[in-house]
């Protein structure tokens, strides 16, 4: 089936780093979003992006929409402690618009130590 | 905020023990999911429900895992008999996909059932 691989698999940075992860495929995406999730939480929406090289940011975080549609990745700029948690990237295929259906990458853990 | 609601947080029980999982989606939305997350398989789709009909099931161990949508408020997710290998956490989701549109509106997620199974 289709996968989506992401990477790093975890991180352990100072506060105050910049973090970036990435996520790839061999399968064109329609959509690709970007969840935290906190411990003991489900995954919470940061960003959302729906068009080939769409750039977007939401506070410290920017994410971007690859130009082959097949990738995206995340970046966090100055990090700090509460952006600990686990990141997953997850991509909507083309032509699958009508079920919502999503593909979840594995998830980058982040630590971040102050 | 609206928010996806899952009960119950926390459930443990024995092994052979029916377990239902409840989700109350967003109100109008209309797409309810559930995943699996372990450590081992991440987050697992295992069926989904558009306008209460189920779309796809085949992520689902059919034998003994069984979902449905009584009415759009709710949602369930059976276990019988559970197994120590269902220990994992369930989590419910909802969205609202456009029909004709390829690219919708993200998926909303409850807090999940932490479920073990002794």
């Amino acid at each position: 089936g289709q996968q989506l691989n992401q990477s790093p698999q975890s991180m352990f940075i100072q506060e105050g780093e910049d973090v970036s992860m990435n996520c790839t495929s061999s399968s064109i995406f329609n959509t690709w979003l970007w969840y935290k999730q906190d411990p003991g939480e489900g995954p919470v929406l940061l960003i959302a992006l729906y068009k080939a090289g769409e750039l977007t940011s939401n506070g410290r975080l920017t994410a971007q929409f690859g130009i082959t549609r097949k990738d995206s990745f995340l970046n966090i700029s100055a990090s700090i402690p509460s952006d600990v948690g686990i990141y997953f990237c997850a991509g909507q295929l083309v032509g699958t618009g009508n079920t919502g259906k999503l593909i979840f990458g594995q998830g980058t853990t982040l630590q971040v130590k102050p | 905020d609206a928010r996806v609601t899952q009960t119950p947080r926390h459930k443990v029980t024995e092994m052979g023990q029916e377990v239902t999982m409840r989700c109350q989606p967003i109100l109008g939305h209309n797409t309810v999911f559930w995943y699996r997350q372990t450590m081992m398989q991440g987050l697992e789709l295992l069926a989904y429900f558009r306008n209460r009909a189920p779309l796809d099931d085949s992520g689902m161990p059919k034998d003994r895992f069984s979902a449905e949508m009584p009415d759009a408020t709710l949602a369930t997710l059976k276990i019988q008999p559970s197994e120590p290998r269902d220990s994992a956490v369930y989590f419910c989701a909802s969205g609202l996909p456009e029909v004709g549109r390829d690219s919708n509106q993200p998926q909303h997620f409850g807090d999940g059932t932490r479920l073990s199974i002794l």
